[in-house]
């Protein structure tokens, strides 16, 4: 168990529509990492944040967004869903200071199907 | 850009034989380049890390080389035990503690 947790595991839903996946950082992590797994991409790396702020962008789409609150835990909104999106969402947590690099802590993933 | 290639896609090797993932990166790369392995159904889990001050670094059956200068980095698994048998990533990180994954290697042991 990472001490990462992330909700929900499975989600199924339709083209156009939106949903959100939640992330729980490890306690004490201020580092929230976003990733998406499709079959023949690897981990395509989203966003990162850092004690609530945005700190590093990847590859996201102007229909995904997302936020790090108060408590840590970190939220991704996924809009006006595509075929394509269908993946497993990552989310992975950090201990080191901005700046720093270090081991990242993975959640079990939230599979999404667009049907 | 930020880039980290990785070969090869899927390597099967024979129970006991050793195998080896390389991976390139791309010029903006910092200092920092970690080894994932995703078991099935799992999330990623880090295996070893190495850091650019130096070129090589062990830990049991599982090695890890780096070449500044050709900016390339490798692992190596050692006498293969079925339980190796996973997706392994390469990553490095980039400005802004962005961590760029390669495409990942499927490997295989084989009884």
């Amino acid at each position: 168990d990472s001490g990462v947790t992330q909700t929900p595991k499975h989600l199924i839903t339709a083209t156009g529509q939106r949903v959100t996946l939640r992330c729980s950082p490890r306690s004490g992590d201020l580092s929230v990492y976003w990733y998406q797994q499709s079959l023949d991409q690897g981990l395509q790396f989203l966003i990162q944040y850092y004690n609530g702020e945005e700190r590093a962008k990847g590859n996201i789409l102007e229909r995904f967004s997302a936020q790090q609150f108060p408590d840590l835990h970190s939220e991704l909104n996924l809009s006006s869903l595509e075929l394509g999106d269908s993946a497993l969402y990552f989310c992975a947590s950090s201990a080191p200071p901005a700046g720093e690099s270090g081991e990242l802590f993975f959640g079990e993933g939230s599979r999404l199907t667009v049907l | 850009g930020e880039n980290v290639e990785q070969h090869p896609s899927t390597l099967s090797v024979q129970e006991g034989d050793s195998a080896v993932i390389k991976c390139t990166y791309s010029d903006s790369a910092s200092n920092y380049f970690p080894w994932y392995k995703q078991e099935l159904g799992k999330g990623p889990q880090l295996i070893i890390d190495i850091r650019s001050n130096v070129g090589e670094k062990k830990d049991q059956r599982i090695a890890v080389t780096l070449n500044k200068t050709a900016k390339h980095f490798s692992l190596h698994i050692t006498e293969t035990q079925p339980e190796d048998s996973a997706v392994y990533f390469c990553a490095a990180t980039y400005t802004d503690d962005k961590i760029i994954f390669g495409k990942g290697t499927r490997l295989h042991i084989l009884p």
